[in-house]
């Protein structure tokens, strides 16, 4: 399995700017999520999907931020439109249902510059 | 969840074993003991999940005391490659595993 894959590696983006990011999860796992990482405030975690469906988005910063997962192979993270606080690296990571055993799969993750 | 905390940084020697505590003092009877690894420009990578007592993998050992309020993750003799962010995590199994929170971590230095 390539795991949990993430793109673009990077993104360079105007302020104002709509910016999405993309995740595709490893096969078979049902739950997805959204991490986003800065020095000031370590991982915080967005919002996290059960089969396709968005179970808890209290971690989203504000309406500016939006997530879909249209199946189960696919999920994008949407910044419209984007500010220079936004900048951070995002993480997605996916993780089987009920196993406690691996934890979570991160991405490599998208590292976010809005200028 | 359980509030963890851990040293901020450690700074160690390669070749010597490192033990990195983490305080759990609110963890639940039915939560479980799990540290991630992060490298830098990676995500966190799952290294070792505990109970009780001792867990050992091929990457780490878990030593977690009877009162289970502490865990110690201890690398044995460590090289340049073990520089990274390390977290530890309290959740229970299951539904709890859903929203793991990280805190900020311990960043270990090895030095040469």
């Amino acid at each position: 399995d390539a795991g949990v894959i993430q793109s673009p590696r990077h993104e360079v983006t105007e302020m104002g700017q709509e910016v999405t990011l993309r995740c595709k999860p490893i096969s078979g796992h049902d739950y997805l999520f959204w991490y986003r990482q800065t020095m000031m405030r370590g991982l915080e975690l967005l919002i996290y999907f059960n089969n396709n469906v968005p179970i808890d988005d209290s971690g989203m910063p504000e309406d500016r931020f939006s997530a879909k997962m249209p199946n189960a192979s696919f999920s994008t993270l949407k910044i419209q439109p984007s500010e220079p606080r936004d900048s951070a690296v995002y993480f997605c990571a996916s993780s089987p249902s009920g196993d406690s055993n691996y934890g979570y799969t991160f991405g490599s993750g998208t590292r976010l510059t809005v200028v | 969840l359980a509030k963890t905390t851990q040293p901020i940084s450690m700074d160690s020697y390669e070749g010597q074993e490192v033990n990195i505590t983490c305080s759990h003092n609110n963890i639940a009877t039915n939560d479980y003991i799990t540290w991630y690894q992060q490298f830098p420009s990676q995500g966190p990578r799952f290294i070792i999940q505990g109970y009780k007592t001792k867990v050992t993998n091929e990457v780490a050992s878990l030593f977690i005391p009877a009162d289970r309020k502490s865990s110690t993750l201890s690398l044995p003799r460590v090289s340049l490659s073990d520089t990274a962010v390390y977290y530890c995590l309290v959740a229970p199994p299951g539904f709890g595993n859903e929203k793991l929170t990280f805190g900020t971590g311990t960043r270990l230095t090895i030095i040469p």
